[in-house]
């Protein structure tokens, strides 16, 4: 199977704040990559898929790049609605293996 | 709007067996994959099982193979996960989602979720 890592796995930041958050892939993935954004009690939202198409009705302050084994997920200007878990997913290759996630706080 | 509901989540004992449900609506249901995601209490997510939409594929999980069994009615909108032999790390809140419309596996809808407790 094809292991993904994230990092950091919590990052502090404010508001107006640019982040970045990083997914490893133990192997190719091509651009088969989604990224997730999932808040307390709620179900994940899938914001980025082909490791940079924008999901419709995202803001456009998100951003996803990378291909092969390395892809980030930037946030150019942290909104208080953006502090939550963001996952990554692989889905080129079964079985479709999610990051262990990275938890966006409030510093 | 597209809705996915979960159904039949609870406690159950070791051995045993629990059958899922989704139902779907506002979208064509037989136009698109299926699939089952879990998250175990406070940890990350797994993708669980899959199935095509005319439900002649399917496709588990290591740690789910020959335990549990992906369907769904297309005549009902309804998509289910018989889970047989449970053990106690398949507690975890289950999540039914939509595939992309282009078959690919990553998920663009999912359910709120029902609860899976496994335990003597």
């Amino acid at each position: 199977d094809i292991q993904m890592t994230q990092s950091p796995s919590t990052l502090s930041a404010s508001v107006g704040d640019r982040v970045t958050i990083t997914c490893r892939a133990s192997q190719s993935v091509s651009t088969w990559l989604a990224w997730y954004q999932q808040k307390p009690g709620k179900a994940p939202k899938l914001l980025i898929y082909t490791a940079s198409t924008l999901e419709s009705g995202v803001p456009s302050r998100f951003s996803g790049s990378g291909s092969g084994t390395e892809f980030t997920l930037t946030i150019s200007s942290l909104q208080p609605d953006d502090f939550a878990i963001y996952y990554c997913q692989q889905y080129w290759s079964y079985s479709y293996t999610f990051g262990q996630g990275t938890k966006l706080e409030i510093k | 709007e597209v809705q996915l509901l979960e159904s039949g989540g609870g406690l159950e004992q070791p051995g045993r067996s629990l059958r899922l449900s989704c139902t779907v609506s506002g979208f064509t249901f037989t136009n698109y994959a299926m699939t089952w995601v879990r998250q175990a209490p406070g940890k990350g997510l797994q993708w669980v099982a899959g199935i095509a939409s005319g439900g002649g594929s399917t496709y588990y999980a290591d740690s789910v193979k020959g335990r549990f069994t992906i369907s769904r009615d297309n005549s009902k909108n309804t998509l289910f996960l018989q889970m047989n032999s449970l053990r106690a790390e398949d507690t975890a809140l289950y999540y039914c989602a939509r595939n992309d419309f282009g078959g690919n596996w990553f998920f663009d809808y999912w359910g709120q979720g029902t609860l899976v407790t496994v335990s003597s």
